[in-house]
């Protein structure tokens, strides 16, 4: 059973850079599919993209010009960078693994990432 | 980008009770729909894939049916711990977008 955990921050400034951090457990890392997902407090669940053999990414448009997914095989680490954040980037920060019919089938159990002055 | 819209908001009912959730999509996503159970505090559960495909170890009472832009997620007698929000999801078109979710809360 492939378990992930998230590690972050916690607290930034606007405009800085989120940089998170998921270490993957029970499971072959580099051929896979993993993704990360977040959540505004109080409110649903928001696409942020995923990463492919290691390699290949896809980003939601709406974060594409800011957001960089990235895999360390040699760590089991997911990464997730997003660069001038805003108020309106904070949320839990779940990563997910992509299994049962390419569907997000294991999480994280997710961590808060707050933005403010 | 494909609108899922489901309804109802705010669902009370019984343990015991049947209880039925919609999802529309604003165009066809086929069958490349999912229903995920949150609750608070914790991450969500994949439920159904495709449709109507129960994930591992997902208990029978929970079935999904549909296809193209109507989907119906159905929790067949509520049992205690089903109280939750549930969110679709579709994989059909980039990008991936999720329902608002529907709150299924104890009458």
């Amino acid at each position: 059973q492939v378990q992930l955990q998230e590690s972050g921050p916690g607290l930034m400034k606007p405009s800085e850079t989120l940089s998170l951090t998921c270490t993957v457990s029970g499971g072959s890392f580099s051929v896979s599919y993993w993704g990360w997902i977040r959540q505004p407090p109080g409110k649903g669940l928001e696409y942020i993209g995923n990463i492919y053999n290691s390699v290949i990414t896809r980003y939601s448009p709406s974060l594409e010009s800011r957001v960089t997914i990235s895999v360390d095989t040699s760590k089991n680490q997911l990464s997730l960078r997003l660069t001038s954040v805003t108020a309106a980037d904070t949320a839990v920060y779940y990563c997910v693994k992509f299994g049962t019919g390419g569907w997000p089938d294991s999480w994280g159990q997710g961590t808060l990432a707050t933005v403010s002055s | 980008e494909v609108v899922l819209t489901q309804s109802p908001a705010t669902l009370s009912l019984s343990p015991g009770e049947r209880a039925t959730l919609s999802c529309r999509a604003s165009q066809s996503v086929s069958t490349s729909l999912a229903w995920f159970q949150q609750k608070l505090g914790q991450a969500p559960r994949l439920l159904i894939y495709d449709a109507s495909n129960r994930a591992t170890g997902i208990p029978a009472r929970f079935s999904g049916s549909g296809s193209g832009t109507d989907f119906t997620l159905t929790i067949s007698s509520l049992e205690p711990e089903d109280f939750a929000v549930y969110y679709c999801q579709q994989r059909s078109d980039w990008p991936r977008t999720f329902g608002q979710g529907t709150k299924l809360e104890i009458k």
